[in-house]
């Protein structure tokens, strides 16, 4: 039980639609990662933030977009839905600031068709 | 950009079995390492965390070493069980971006 929490748990899209998904950590955690792990591949990084602010951002379009919460939570918001989208969503939390040990969720298994 | 690679793909061993799981990255320039086990369809737990100062950790039948010089860490799993099947990944954290670069994984597989 790591204690960060993501919804919805699956869901199906069509192509061209707009998703949001969110993740809720545990109290404290100021940082929160998203990540996109395809089948069969590792995690990609798509971006970090870090008290409200982005910190850091891996190599995704801008149709990817995030926001963080005063309370820590976070949505990952996608738009223009590609088949290629289809992907475990993971969000990722850490107390101890970006370099700290990263805690990570269950995931959102998108599916775009 | 960095790379990490872990080795092999996949194994499968017989339960008792000691095992050693490689991973390799090509900038040594990280914050931390960290191994994660992931169940399928699952999310990832995190093992051990090595923070990139540290050689080693442990964590019950669990030991990573970490040579940063070399862009080398190995998990070493002491007699296995049937239940730590599962597929393993190693990151590191590393660049301005403060981001987690995975392996592709190890898938295990322990035969009772």
């Amino acid at each position: 039980e790591t204690g960060v929490t993501q919804s919805p748990t699956h869901l199906i899209k069509t192509r061209g639609q707009q998703v949001t998904l969110r993740c809720s950590s545990q109290s404290g955690h100021n940082t929160v990662s998203w990540y996109q792990q395809a089948l069969g591949q590792g995690p990609q990084f798509i971006f970090q933030y870090y008290r409200e602010e982005e910190n850091g951002r891996g190599n995704f379009p801008p149709r990817f977009s995030g926001l963080q919460f005063p309370n820590y939570s976070s949505e990952l918001n996608v738009n223009a839905l590609e088949l290629d989208d289809s992907a475990l969503y993971l969000c990722a939390s850490s107390l101890a600031g970006p370099t700290g040990e990263l805690f990570f969720g269950e995931g959102s298994r998108l599916t775009v068709l | 950009k960095q790379e990490v690679t872990q080795i092999p793909a996949a194994l499968s061993v017989p339960e008792g079995e000691n095992l050693v799981l490689n991973c390799s990255f090509t900038d040594s320039a990280i914050y931390n390492l960290q191994w994660f086990r992931q169940d399928p369809g699952k999310g990832l737990t995190s093992l051990l965390l090595i923070q990139s100062s540290q050689r080693e950790q442990t964590s019950g039948r669990l030991n990573a070493s970490l040579d940063k010089s070399s862009g080398r860490s190995t998990l070493y799993i002491a007699a296995s069980q049937p239940g730590d099947s599962a597929t393993y990944l190693c990151a590191v954290l590393s660049g301005s971006a403060r981001q987690l670069t995975f392996g592709s994984g190890t898938q295990l597989t322990v035969l009772p």
